[in-house]
């Protein structure tokens, strides 16, 4: 069964870090461009980063740009978002989804995110 | 970036009903545009994309439309199951963007 699974959600404060994992399996991870999308609460998706299936294309929303870091591992299956400099806008639900010619054809179930004091 | 404005923003309906919810484009996407349902707490279900190609295992009640700036996603009969979340993403040009949903719900 093709499935993702984020984790490493969380508290944190402004101006604080946190890296979320997606972990992938059922399916050749490393032929798929892989993407996060979040969603605040109440509110519509945003596609904020995606990175091609070797790790050398890679592209940000301006919202997140230079605050953000997409990677990946192919040998753990394994999709990272490293998030620093948080805000209280950045508070929502982060999916990360496998892309299929920028369309996301497998979801994962979601990991939220909380900034605040 | 590409503005996605979906209409109506909420869709009372009742079981059986057709159901057209549309998408307009700030500027022309071709056919580069897929359709997501979205149910409480749970990630979004990829339906349709290519504006009319459904997804395997998509119900064929399920149908879209479309091209340039304007696009409907159609149920045909609506299910106890389809009340949801509807939402349309353009991928002609980066950033990929949605338009802010369309909650069907019941009449």
């Amino acid at each position: 069964q093709e499935k993702l699974v984020e984790s490493g959600g969380g508290l944190v404060k402004p101006g604080g870090s946190l890296r979320l994992s997606c972990a992938g399996s059922g399916f050749t991870f490393s032929d798929y461009y892989m993407s996060w999308i979040r969603q605040a609460r109440g509110k519509g998706l945003e596609w904020i980063s995606y990175i091609s299936s070797s790790g050398t294309t890679i592209k940000y929303a301006d919202s997140v740009k230079g605050r953000f870091t997409i990677s990946r591992d192919n040998v753990k299956k394994s999709l990272y978002l490293q998030m620093n400099s948080l805000r209280a806008e950045d508070t929502a639900v982060y999916f990360c989804a496998r892309d299929l010619g920028s369309i996301a054809s497998l979801w994962g179930q979601g990991t939220l995110v909380t900034v605040s004091s | 970036d590409i503005q996605l404005t979906q209409s109506p923003f909420t869709l009372p309906a009742s079981v059986g009903d057709r159901v057209i919810i549309t998408c307009r484009a700030s500027q022309s996407i071709s056919k580069w545009l897929a359709w997501y349902q979205q149910k409480p707490g749970k990630a979004p279900n990829l339906l349709m994309y290519r504006a009319s190609t459904l997804e395997s295992g998509v119900p064929l009640r399920f149908s879209g439309s479309g091209s340039g700036t304007e696009f409907t996603l159609t149920i045909s009969s609506l299910q106890p199951e389809d009340f949801a979340t509807y939402y349309c993403q353009q991928y002609n040009s980066y950033p990929w963007t949605f338009g802010q949903g369309t909650k069907v719900e019941i009449k």
